[in-house]
């Protein structure tokens, strides 16, 4: 079974503290997503990657950074945590252009709170 | 900005009775699919269906598509309690970078 992991399932931050989510994924994906989900705004697109070393922003990269230094491996760096982004994060993962669709896979989620 | 739109927001029926969603999005599309959220958790794939498809089924899953009207719906046959969870809608821009919409709420009563 293709398991993406997130390394934590709760998190509560300061403000203006420098947040890292951490995802691995163990099925040699090209692709990795970072979503937040919010109350009635469903899944937004953070950034995704294609590629090691590969990023691009989605709809709201704004305050967020990323990492992809290994295949497995993509990390979610809030540089300076504000309370607006309390929020529940979700880490994905996919094949890379299959002609029959590129299902995603999704962790379990991180909740993080910042206060 | 997100591509799917889910309809409606929410939906409650009693076990045994059908459940539809409907899902609109905005662009061409190579295929859309459908995932299912449990609460607090994360999105499991239900069922993919390409652009040059109509229907798919898949258990008690029925999915249709409609590209002229950039539209799917997602059909539950015989509702069970345990059907209970969020389900959303999703397409690829270019194939890679998977937009959700905001899903639908379906509450299955025992």
């Amino acid at each position: 079974d293709v398991k993406v992991t997130q390394s934590s399932r709760y998190l509560v931050k300061r403000t203006g503290e420098k947040v890292f989510l951490e995802c691995v994924q163990d099925m040699d994906h090209e692709n990795m997503f970072w979503y937040r989900q919010d109350p009635g705004l469903g899944l937004r697109l953070i950034y995704f990657s294609y590629d090691v070393k590969m990023k691009e922003k989605g709809d709201i990269p704004e305050g967020y950074s990323v990492s992809r230094e290994k295949k497995e491996r993509f990390s979610l760096i809030l540089e300076s945590a504000s309370t607006n982004q309390t929020s529940m994060y979700l880490c994905a993962s996919s094949f890379r252009d299959r002609i029959s669709g590129n299902t995603i896979y999704f962790g379990e989620g991180s909740w993080l709170t910042v206060v | 900005s997100q591509q799917g739109e889910e309809d409606p927001q929410a939906l409650s029926i009693q076990e045994g009775e059908n459940a539809t969603m409907n899902c609109s999005y905005k662009t061409s599309i190579n295929n859309l699919q459908w995932y299912r959220q449990n609460s607090g958790r994360g999105l499991v794939h239900l069922i993919l269906i390409r652009s040059n498809e109509r229907e798919k089924h898949s258990g008690r899953l029925r999915v249709t598509l409609d590209t002229s009207k950039k539209s799917s719906s997602l059909l539950i046959t015989a509702s069970r309690a345990a059907d209970t969870a969020s389900y959303f809608c999703a397409t690829a821009l270019n194939n890679n970078d998977m937009r959700f919409g905001a899903g639908t709420r379906l509450t299955v009563k025992p």
